[in-house]
């Protein structure tokens, strides 16, 4: 296991169409998490899995994102009906909470052009 | 609400020169605070975390921080600046007692020249 694994690393899509991410977590990494990094910031929580319950969702996450994480391994981050807004870098990251040890392990991203 | 200011947005420093990236916490709670590195189109990549052992933190690539309750801060520093260090650095606090998103600072990008 080489790390967090995301793809595509790289989508282009048209305005109003739907897109799908996916996320490979360490694998003996039971925590997932989702950010949103736009130009010039720092990444902004989206949503958090613990093993494949979804406990946290930002307010960011509008009702055209949706994300699951069906077997508590991989996750998907879908947005539907994309706007120009949405581009951005899609970061994954996983961690597993063993003590004081909370460090989480970020893939290399999804960035995300709207067109 | 847990927050983090990065004071700075640009820091631009001689191949060799001290570096210090800024940056100050607000937590209701004991924090566990981190400093990520982030190299053009990667991902991010941990330099060092304070989890309420010692308060001066060594981590990776030279660098190290000092966690200080009084000024609620938490500064990055690295004694000499070499041209590999140019990048941008995010201070992160995780979340609230109970909580497990990480929350991060806006970043400082940091310039090396020769």
């Amino acid at each position: 296991d080489t790390g967090v694994s995301q793809n595509p690393r790289h989508k282009i899509t048209k305005r109003g169409q739907n897109v799908t991410f996916r996320c490979d977590p360490i694998s003996e990494h039971n925590r997932l998490y989702w950010y949103r990094q736009t130009l010039g910031q720092g990444p902004e929580f989206l949503t958090y899995f613990q093993n494949e319950a979804q406990l946290e969702k930002s307010r960011l996450l509008s009702d055209r994102f949706s994300a699951e994480r069906p077997k508590g391994s991989f996750s998907t981050l879908e947005i539907q009906r994309t706007e120009q807004g949405d581009s951005a870098m899609y970061l994954c990251a996983s961690s597993a909470r063993t003590g004081v040890n909370t460090e989480a392990f970020f893939g290399q991203g999804t960035r995300l052009t709207v067109v | 609400a847990q927050s983090v200011t990065q004071l700075g947005s640009h820091v631009s420093v001689s191949e060799g020169a001290l570096v210090l990236l800024r940056c100050n916490y607000s937590s209701s709670v004991p924090p566990y605070l981190f400093w990520y590195v982030q190299y053009p189109n990667q991902g991010l990549q941990l330099l060092l975390k304070y989890t309420s052992a010692a308060t001066l933190v060594k981590g990776i690539n030279g660098f190290e921080a000092e966690f200080k309750k009084s000024e609620t801060s938490f500064h990055l520093t690295k004694p000499s600046a070499h041209m590999s260090d140019a990048a941008e650095y995010f201070c992160a606090v995780e979340g609230e007692a109970g909580g497990f998103k990480t929350i991060f600072g806006a970043g400082t990008r940091l310039f090396v020249k020769a």
